[in-house]
């Protein structure tokens, strides 16, 4: 069974923190993906990591691939209320299904 | 280009009863997705269409759900009889033809609640 843990699965901090977000897994992945998703909508994607060791920031979010594509983390620096909502990350199998593997969510509150 | 279109929002049955949801996904998008959220978690997925043949329905639970997607096009989740642990947002996504990195696009989802 291809498992894809997300961790923490709930952070509530203060505006103006630093935190990180980590997503784990003993498969090796094509790609790897981050959405944000609130509440009563369908997540967005927010970026997709393909290369090990891929490095990408999006404003205030730095998202890292593992070496191995095998894990990932997003670091959000100074959060803002507007970056609470619940984030996912999704492994990608490329192969003729293209296989998604979903992490569970991590809920963030960003308290002004 | 117009997003995932997904109807009803909203809809609260009886257990027992039985519900359809639709979707429309991204004109041109042949990969349609069916996944059920509880809240706070991530999604699951329940079926899988490349154009309108099933590549995964391995989680579907088919001796109550059923999907279909007739024409390659649009697509419809059924719920028949519906139990209380079937509470929850139905999202639909579709992917772009020829994309490795596989990206969903995905609707604003249906919300369902089982009384």
């Amino acid at each position: 069974t291809q498992l894809l843990e997300q961790s923490p699965q709930f952070l509530s901090i203060q505006e103006g923190e630093n935190l990180t977000v980590y997503c784990n897994s003993s498969s090796v992945f094509s790609s790897l993906q981050w959405y944000r998703q609130e509440p009563g909508e369908g997540p967005v994607l927010l970026v997709t990591v393909v290369t090990g060791g891929e490095v990408k920031k999006l404003k205030r979010l730095t998202f890292q691939f593992g070496d191995a594509r095998k894990d990932s983390s997003l670091h959000i620096t100074a959060a803002q209320p507007g970056d609470t909502g619940l984030y996912l990350c999704a492994g990608a199998f490329v192969d003729s299904n293209y296989q998604l593997i979903w992490g569970a969510g991590t809920k963030l509150i960003i308290k002004p | 280009e117009a997003g995932v279109a997904q109807s009803p929002r909203y809809k609260i049955i009886e257990k027992r009863q039985s519900v359809a949801f639709w979707c429309n996904p991204i004109s041109g998008h042949a990969t349609l997705y069916w996944y059920q959220q509880i809240l706070g978690q991530g999604p699951k997925l329940l079926i899988q269409f490349q154009n309108n043949g099933v590549v995964d329905d391995s989680q579907l639970p088919k001796d109550r759900f059923s999907a279909e997607r007739l024409k390659g096009v649009d697509s419809t989740l059924k719920i028949q009889p519906a139990k209380l642990e079937d509470s929850a947002v139905y999202l639909c996504a579709s992917r772009r033809p020829g994309l490795l990195t596989g990206e969903l696009f995905f609707g604003e989802g249906s919300r369902l609640t089982v009384l």
